[in-house]
């Protein structure tokens, strides 16, 4: 699986669009870009997944590059809720069988 | 609706001791596997299952054991804790489907003194 790079961590204030960037340069044509959030010591929470296509759900948005060497997942409103730490993966296999880096500490402030 | 479920939530053993870590999910999926997740660090994969009686090694498998006879559960083994296996650890599952998401379990602490 390709090996992604991001910021060890970023600030952001509430009610303020958070765009986190993945760098995932070696990425290989079949495999797609998966973001979780942790928040505290909890178990990791499923975000969004995308190929190559910009991807938006109820929580996220996902910006990937046309040349699928980097990404974005954009939280339009962020709130002191999503005070987490944000890993980027990638690969191709099962959503069970994931390496986690050691993501992008976001910190929501008043 | 439970998902993951892992039980214990804390557990303090002594260097020697063995036990297990249990793990269930509700979701009929065919995909679970255990993580652990040390201070300041992402998951590591220790062992994963594609379906009952399937499994396979991992990153970090060394110490631990694992064996699926039914689709809901996938118990870890500790047979002979280590200070060095104090961590958290956490169970996932997915579905028997490529490139969708995981669903993770709430993790066990686990301090080995």
């Amino acid at each position: 699986d390709a090996k992604t790079t991001q910021p060890t961590s970023m600030d952001c204030a509430e009610g303020r669009a958070a765009n986190l960037p993945c760098n995932h340069s070696t990425i290989s044509g079949n495999e797609y870009v998966y973001w979780y959030r942790q928040i505290h010591s909890q178990g990791p929470q499923y975000i969004i997944h995308g190929l190559k296509n910009n991807e938006t759900n109820e929580m996220a948005s996902l910006i990937i590059t046309e040349d699928r060497k980097s990404s974005t997942l954009i939280l339009p409103h962020a709130t002191l809720r999503d005070t987490a730490v944000y890993y980027c993966i990638v690969g191709t296999g099962t959503a069970s069988k994931l390496t986690f880096g050691t993501g992008t500490r976001l910190q929501v402030t008043l | 609706n439970a998902g993951v479920t892992q039980t214990p939530k804390f557990q303090v053993l002594k260097t020697g001791q063995s036990m297990t870590l249990q793990c269930a999910q509700d979701m009929n999926h065919e995909y679970m596997s255990w993580y652990r997740q040390d201070p300041g660090m992402g998951l590591r994969l220790i062992h994963y299952s594609v379906g009952a009686g399937i499994t396979d090694q991992g990153e970090v498998p060394n110490g631990y054991n694992v064996s699926r006879s039914t689709t809901e559960d996938f118990p870890l083994r500790l047979l002979s804790a280590a200070p060095s296996q104090t961590s958290v650890y956490f169970c996932a599952s997915s579905p028997d489907v490529w490139n969708t998401e995981a669903f993770f379990g709430q993790g066990t602490r686990l301090t080995v003194v």
